[in-house]
C-alpha cells in the first residue's frame, strides 16, 4: 500500500497570503495524484487532478505541482472561503489512498 | 449537472448488516466507474471500494474484504454497498462518489452517516 504523508497537519495563514501545502508518497506515483477540499459538514470537493490540472470550475488561484514522490498545491492568495481541510489522494495502483490532511486555518 | 442522491445509513448493532444506495443522474451512469470513500468522526477520508461501469471489476480496502460489497443496477442509475457483520469501527459517513477513468473522484454525493453501536 502506498502511504501519502502530508504536511504540515495545521497551516495558520492570513487571507491574502500565500499557502503551501506537501504531500508525499511513500513510493513514486508518477502524476497520479488528486487534491480535494473539504470544509466542515461538506463532501470533499475535486480541485486538482494529474497533479497540476485544475478540475472544472475551480479558481486559478489554486495550482499544483510535483511528480514522483512529491507534490505541492499552493493557494496563491488565500481567500476566506478557502479555510477548510485539504487531502491528496493517489490513484497510480489498488488500493487507493488519500493522505491524512492538511487544515488551513486563519491566522 | 451531475447529481449523487444517497440514502440508507442509520444505527445499526455490531454484527449487524445494512445497505447504502447512491442515486446517479446527470451523466450516463453506466459509462463510468463508481466508487464509496467514508470519514470516521473526526479523522480523515479512507477509500472502501470501487467497481466498474458495467459492475465487472470491482475493488476493496483490506478493512471491508469479505463484509462488504458494491454493486450498481444501470437500469436505475444506481450504486449500492452492502455492509454485512459491522463494527464499531465501521462507524463513520459514508460518501459515493463518481470515478473518472479508474482515478481520482470527480464528484461526491451528501454523504451519509452509518454507526455501529448497541
Amino acid at each position: 500500500e502506498i502511504v501519502m504523508t502530508q504536511s504540515p497537519a495545521t497551516l495558520s495563514a492570513s487571507p491574502g497570503e500565500r499557502a503551501t501545502l506537501s504531500c508525499r508518497a511513500s513510493q513514486s506515483i508518477s502524476s497520479n495524484l488528486a487534491w480535494y477540499q473539504q470544509k466542515p459538514g461538506q463532501a470533499p470537493r475535486l480541485l486538482i487532478y494529474g497533479a497540476s490540472t485544475r478540475a472544472t470550475g475551480i479558481p486559478a488561484r489554486f495550482s499544483g505541482s510535483g511528480s514522483g514522490t512529491e507534490f505541492t498545491l499552493t493557494i496563491s492568495s488565500l481567500q476566506s472561503e478557502d479555510f477548510a481541510v485539504y487531502y491528496c489522494q493517489h490513484y497510480n495502483i489498488w488500493p487507493l489512498t488519500f493522505g491524512g490532511g492538511t487544515k488551513v486555518e486563519i491566522k | 449537472e451531475v447529481q449523487l442522491l444517497q440514502s440508507g445509513g442509520g444505527l445499526v448493532q455490531p454484527g449487524g448488516s445494512l445497505r447504502l444506495s447512491c442515486e446517479a443522474s446527470g451523466f450516463t451512469f453506466s459509462s463510468y466507474a463508481m466508487g464509496w470513500v467514508r470519514q470516521a468522526p473526526g479523522k480523515g477520508l479512507e477509500w472502501v471500494s470501487s467497481l466498474s461501469g458495467s459492475g465487472g471489476s470491482t475493488y476493496y480496502a483490506d478493512s471491508v474484504k469479505g463484509r462488504f460489497t458494491i454493486s450498481r443496477d444501470n437500469s436505475k442509475n444506481t450504486l449500492y454497498l452492502q455492509m454485512n457483520s459491522l463494527r464499531a469501527e465501521d462507524t463513520a459517513v459514508y460518501y459515493c462518489g463518481k470515478v473518472a477513468q479508474w482515478t481520482y473522484f470527480d464528484y461526491w454525493g451528501q454523504g451519509t452517516l452509518v454507526t455501529v453501536s448497541s
